[in-house]
Order: C-alpha cells, then structure tokens, then sequence
C-alpha cells in the first residue's frame, strides 16, 4: 500500500541555521510528493511539489529532491527564520492523483 | 487565497447526534475532499468527489457519508456522532489535473462530540 515516513518532533532551530526534515514513502506506481505548512489555527498550505523522480521542487527557499532509489523527499532550508516555525506536512498523491497520504507532521521553532 | 469556507467553524454536540459539515468553493474546482487531523495521524482522507453527485471512500470513511448536488458544495456527514469523531476536519479543493492535483485546504472545523 501506500504510505508516508517523516521524522518526528519537535524540531527547535536558531536562527540562520540549516534545516532538513526528513521524508520517505511506500507506494505503487508514480506518485506525486508534497510538502505542506501548517501555521497555527489555519488550514494547510501548499509548499512545494515534484511529480517525477530526480524533479526538484522549490518555494521560498525550501526545497526538496524526489528520489526514487531512495524513495526520499526530505525538505531542506539553507537558514531558517523565526516566520518559517510551523508544522509541515510530508504528502503523496497516488498514481491516479485521487487518493492522497500525508505523514504526521514535524512541528518546527525557530528561536531568534 | 483559495475561496474555500468552511462552516460551522466550531462545534460541539452530543454522542449519537447526527451532524453535517458544511464546505463551499468559489474556485470552481472539479475535486472536493475531506480530511480528518488527528494528533499522531497526520491528515487521513476521509471521502472525495470528482464531480456532482460522483463520490468515492478515502481511508477512513466508517461512520461519514457525503453528497455534492452543486459543483461549489460537499457536505460530510456523521450519522450518529460517536467520541472518536472529535477532531478537526478539513476540506481541500483540486482543480482537474492529470496526476498533478495540488490541494488547496479550508480553515478547518473543530469537532467536538461529548
């Protein structure tokens, strides 16, 4: 079947430094990969996405590389900022894009 | 933003009751979905749509029904509320894409079922 891994929390970073969350899935066929935010209180906001394996997904300085070999999405930032605290969100959307999986969440701080 | 409202935004009843959750779209969008958050589970789909009156079960649909007469509204409901329904629930909309369906989320409702 389908599934998501991502490393739990809490996750506590200063400021500037470098963040990986790591992610792994299980699936069958092509899936796509996502990462989502969640800010407190409000629904879930799309970060980025990779559809094919060796894409690299990209958005306000995060980025995460869909690695087929190592079936991995892991979500990276070179520097962190205090707004970047959040919960994220690891998701996969099947092979007929219908069914979607998310994994737990890492909830993230960032200290100044 | 996504135009998706949710509604009520909070709610609290009592075990057997029956309840429905309300999700509007503006966006026109083909897809409709509902999701459950749950401390340790992460987001679970619950029910889709594909289109008015075309529904199908996510992987945790026991217990929830759902109906789209109108592109822009999904309506979930719980028969007989039970205390392992209190959660969050959340609706996300999907434009028709082949495979690379991004999601666009409400701002959720907070069950409580006493």
């Amino acid at each position: 079947g389908n599934s998501v891994t991502q490393m739990e929390g809490p996750v506590t970073l200063s400021e500037e430094a470098f963040l990986t969350i790591n992610c792994t899935y299980t699936a069958t066929g092509y899936p796509s990969l996502f990462w989502y935010v969640q800010y407190p209180g409000e629904g879930l906001q799309l970060l980025l996405k990779a559809t094919k394996a060796d894409d690299k997904g990209s958005n306000k300085g995060f980025e995460a590389t869909y690695r087929k070999e190592t079936t991995s999405f892991h979500l990276e930032k070179g520097s962190v900022q205090v707004s970047d605290s959040a919960v994220y969100f690891c998701a996969l959307a099947d092979a007929t894009g219908n069914q979607f999986y998310f994994g737990t969440g890492t909830s993230l701080t960032v200290i100044p | 933003d996504a135009g998706i409202t949710q509604s009520p935004r909070h709610k609290v009843t009592e075990t057997g009751t029956p309840v429905t959750l309300r999700c509007h779209q503006t966006e026109n969008h083909r897809y409709m979905y509902w999701y459950r958050q749950d401390p340790g589970h992460g987001l679970r789909l619950i029910h889709y749509s594909y289109g008015v009156k075309d529904t199908d079960k996510g992987e945790v649909s026991d217990g929830y029904s759902v109906s789209r007469s109108k592109t822009e509204d999904f309506l979930l409901t719980l028969e007989s509320a039970t205390s392992s329904q209190t959660s969050v629930y959340f609706c996300a909309i999907s434009p028709t894409s082949y495979r690379v369906r991004e999601q666009y989320f409400g701002p959720g409702t907070r069950l409580t079922v006493t």
